[in-house]
């Protein structure tokens, strides 16, 4: 069965703090996903990866920066949080290319900035 | 327009009726599509992948419609336990990213 863990259920930060988001998946998979969902918008992409030490932008990475040292681990980094990125952000992963294989989810982080 | 377009519901139906969701998509490229569902305060999981044969899985029966770019998800003799948000997902113009619907609530009443 496939795993995907991230580091926190719950978060609540300040405005302005620096804020890490940790995703592991232990498949082995080469693809691996941030999104946040927001209600009416559905999930949105920030950013993804291919391979370590790879990273594309999403559809809105604005405010976000990734790291991805090794194929297992994922991160996600709010330089400087803001009241807008407040969100369910969801982390996910798949064996090949998303567009045709299915991308398994982590249990999602919320995340409130205060 | 959005590149995938899903009625938000909710449905309520009682428990075995048959119940049905549509979902239209922008790209007529799209290769690949898929129903994920999604409990509430939960992440989304796959339910199915859509063929273009149409394809059937138990009580759900998912259909692809090229010509009119839809997709669609049956669900007969609804279960108390298929309430949930049931996600369309559709690869985008960059066929290696997947766009999501924002989802179909269905809730079952018995």
């Amino acid at each position: 069965d496939v795993k995907v863990t991230q580091s926190s259920r719950y978060l609540v930060k300040r405005t302005g703090e620096k804020v890490f988001l940790e995703c592991v998946q232990d498949m082995d998979h080469e693809n691996m996903f941030w999104y946040r969902q927001d209600p009416g918008l559905g999930l949105r992409l920030i950013y993804f990866s291919y391979d370590v030490k790879m990273k594309e932008k999403g559809d809105i990475p604005e405010g976000y920066s990734v790291s991805r040292e090794k194929k297992e681990r994922f991160s996600l980094i709010l330089e400087s949080a803001s009241t807008n990125q407040t969100s369910m952000y969801l982390c996910a992963s798949s064996l090949v290319s998303a567009g045709h294989e299915t991308q398994y989810f982590g249990p999602g982080t919320r995340l409130l900035v205060l | 327009r959005k590149e995938v377009e899903q009625d938000p519901g909710p449905f309520n139906v009682p428990e075995g009726a048959t119940v049905a969701f549509n979902c239209t998509y922008s790209n007529s490229a799209s290769q690949s599509f898929f129903w994920y569902r999604q409990d509430c305060r939960k992440e989304p999981k796959l339910l199915m992948s859509v063929y273009s044969s149409g394809n059937e899985d138990g009580r759900f029966t998912a259909q692809l419609n090229r010509a009119s770019q839809y997709i669609s998800l049956l669900i007969r003799d609804s279960k108390l336990s298929d309430s949930a948000t049931y996600l369309c997902v559709v690869n985008g113009r960059d066929t290696d990213k997947l766009i999501f619907g924002t989802g179909t609530r269905l809730q079952v009443f018995p």
